[in-house]
This record gives structure tokens, C-alpha cells and sequence, in this order.
């Protein structure tokens, strides 16, 4: 089975600061990677996601995540935050033959101006 | 994008009554729903699995008499709360499996927030 580990439950920072949210995952078999973000009292959204090829991937919004398996971690990282970037982020994971996601506990992060 | 709405958003109900929770893919067929429970502050931990037409698979520890789950056409599910109790108080969010474009992709509701008084 796949889980999944977020190390930040909460993470406050300054707008137009850099925000680095930790995620790593053990697993036997290949997996497919996600980052999904979750807005104040909305369902989530899918930020990113590493199925193969490239190990660095880009979000929808400015953030980006590597892939490292030989550390089985996938940090989700975003150079300048707003304060729309306040919510809560899952970092995920599934098996490439199923849809079942394994979730983290996910990263509050609150951005201050 | 593909859509899914889930309705209602927030529901209040008395203990021992039963909820249904609606789960629909607006403009795609979904052959795979999933129903996801997050707790406050904690993730989300999948519940079941819901095939158009057959029965759903649930995960372990997850009592299918009291959380009725029905998928009869490619577009909706249902997630029935059975006399619901405080403790059945939750978020619960549906997923549903299509495709946009040529990729297959997971998408969600916006979650019911549900509150047994």
C-alpha cells in the first residue's frame, strides 16, 4: 500500500515570500504524484501532477514541484505567494492501474500580508 | 473543464435520520465515482468505490449499511447516511473519473459539509 507524509501541518508566510511545502511517500510499486489545493470552504483542485518524463513539474499557478524518488519526494515549492494562496494543499499519491488516491494530512498555509 | 457538482453543500440533520448526499458529472460520463470523508484538519480517507451499475467496493473499516452508495447511470452517484449520528458529522467529498480531452483524470465536487445534531 502507498502513503503518503506531509511534515508541515501549518505553514504561515509573508506575502510575496517563497513557500516550500514538504511531501514524501513510500510505496512498493511506481506512483503517480499530485498536488492538490483545497480554498476555504470550496472541493480541491488540482495544482500539478509527475506521471513520468520530466521530474520537475509546473503548476497552475506559478508553483512546481520535483520529483526526487531516490529521497521518495515530491516538495511543492512557489516562488512568491499571494494572499489568495491561503489553503489547505494535499500532496497525493496513486498507482498507475488505479484511481484510488492515497492523501497526505495536508499543509495549511496562511499567507500575512 | 469538466465539472462535478455535489449538492447540498452543507446539511444539518437530527440524529437517527438519514441523508443523501448527490454526486453528478455535468458534462461527462463517469464510469468511476470514489467517496472521500475528511475529518477537520485531517486528510481525506477514501470510503468507497462506485462502478455505473454494480455494486460499490468499500475499504475497510467503512460500514456499507450505514453508508449506502448508489451509482445507477454515468452521471450520478448517491451517498446515503443511515440514521446518521453525531459522530457521522464530516466532510465528505466525491470524485469522479473522466476525461478531458484525451486524458483520463480525476475530478471533484465542492464537498457537503455534514453536521448531526
Amino acid at each position: 500500500a502507498q502513503s503518503v507524509t506531509q511534515l508541515d501541518s501549518q505553514v504561515p508566510v509573508f506575502e510575496e515570500a517563497p513557500v516550500e511545502l514538504r511531501c514524501n511517500y513510500s510505496s512498493s510499486v511506481s506512483v503517480y504524484l499530485f498536488w492538490y489545493v483545497q480554498y476555504p470552504n470550496q472541493g480541491l483542485q488540482l495544482l500539478l501532477k509527475y506521471l513520468s518524463g520530466s521530474t520537475l513539474v509546473k503548476g497552475i499557478n506559478g508553483s512546481e514541484a520535483e520529483f526526487n524518488k531516490s529521497q521518495t519526494s515530491f516538495h511543492l515549492r512557489k516562488p512568491s505567494v499571494h494572499i489568495s494562496d491561503t489553503a489547505e494543499y494535499f500532496c497525493a499519491v496513486r498507482i498507475s492501474n488505479d484511481y484510488k488516491l492515497s492523501f497526505g494530512a495536508g499543509t495549511t498555509v496562511t499567507v500575512r500580508a | 473543464g469538466a465539472v462535478v457538482s455535489q449538492h447540498p453543500s452543507r446539511v444539518i440533520c437530527k440524529s437517527g435520520t438519514s441523508v443523501k448526499i448527490e454526486c453528478r458529472s455535468l458534462d461527462f460520463q463517469a464510469t468511476t465515482m470514489f467517496w472521500y470523508r475528511q475529518f477537520p484538519k485531517q486528510s481525506l480517507m477514501l470510503m468507497a468505490t462506485s462502478n455505473e451499475g454494480s455494486k460499490a467496493t468499500y475499504e475497510q473499516g467503512v460500514e456499507k449499511d450505514k453508508f449506502l452508495i448508489n451509482h445507477a447511470s454515468l452521471t450520478l452517484s448517491t451517498l446515503t447516511v443511515t440514521s446518521a449520528h453525531p459522530e457521522d458529522s464530516s466532510f465528505y467529498i466525491c470524485s469522479a473519473r473522466g476525461k478531458e480531452g484525451v486524458w483520463e483524470k480525476l475530478f471533484f465536487g465542492s464537498g457537503t459539509q455534514l453536521s448531526v445534531l
